[in-house]
């Protein structure tokens, strides 16, 4: 089986601070991760993916995660905060041996940077 | 087109009523899912479809649901003698053929109201 947690319902960051959104997922095998960002009224947008190779990974909007297979884990990070990037965050894994096809999402994170 | 289209956006219903629900995937993109939002659920993979193949009907909550895919595009989403708990942001994503870690894009939704 399958299965991502985001710990945090929400995240609060002043802007121009550093963000992180936290995911941990628990797969049988190795891991596809992927996180995705939605704003309001609006479907998800790809943002990262993390397949294979160097464990940090950099996407869209100065966005990066790092794959850290020890603590089953594939934090989201931005070095520098923007209001624009207050959001619902969310992480997905898929198992590379599961014949599945689906993506399995976390519940997501309210990101909320204030000015 | 530029990206995953649905129609329509809102949709309103009474209870009892069939809604069908409608998918455009980008252009290129043979693969195809459902999923359904809703509060406190999260993100709920309903069904895939892949080129030619028999699509993955194993996320679809009841036999009340169901879905198609014509000429390897366009989908649609049916839901017959809709109840309340069918209220939802309703997701329509494709990606590239098949691979795990093909990235799915989605669409902006449509939001169903069952009253």
């Amino acid at each position: 089986a399958q299965s991502v947690a985001q710990p945090e319902d929400q995240v609060n960051v002043a802007e121009g601070n550093p963000l992180t959104v936290k995911c941990t997922y628990s797969v049988s095998g190795n891991p596809y991760l992927f996180w995705y960002v939605q704003y309001p009224n609006r479907g998800l947008q790809f943002l990262l993916k993390y397949i294979t190779g160097d464990n940090l990974v950099k996407g869209s909007y100065g966005f990066e995660a790092e794959f850290n297979k020890s603590q089953t884990s594939f934090h989201l990070k931005k070095p520098s905060a923007l209001v624009s990037d207050s959001a619902l965050y969310f992480c997905a894994v898929r198992d590379m041996g599961n014949s599945g096809y689906a993506l399995n999402f976390g519940k997501g994170t309210s990101l909320l940077v204030t000015p | 087109g530029a990206g995953v289209s649905q129609s329509p956006s809102n949709k309103v219903t009474e209870k009892g009523k069939d809604v069908e629900l409608r998918c455009d995937p980008i252009s290129g993109h043979t693969a195809l899912y459902w999923y359904r939002q809703s509060l406190g659920q999260g993100l709920e993979f309903l069904i895939y479809f892949q080129g030619n193949s028999a699509p993955d009907k194993s996320g679809l909550p009841s036999d009340r649901f169901s879905a198609e895919r014509t000429g390897g595009s366009v989908s649609t989403l049916t839901i017959q003698r809709t109840q309340q708990e069918d209220s939802a942001v309703y997701l329509c994503a494709s990606s590239l053929e098949w691979a795990g870690g093909n990235e799915q894009f989605f669409g902006p939704g449509t939001r169903l109201t069952v009253l």
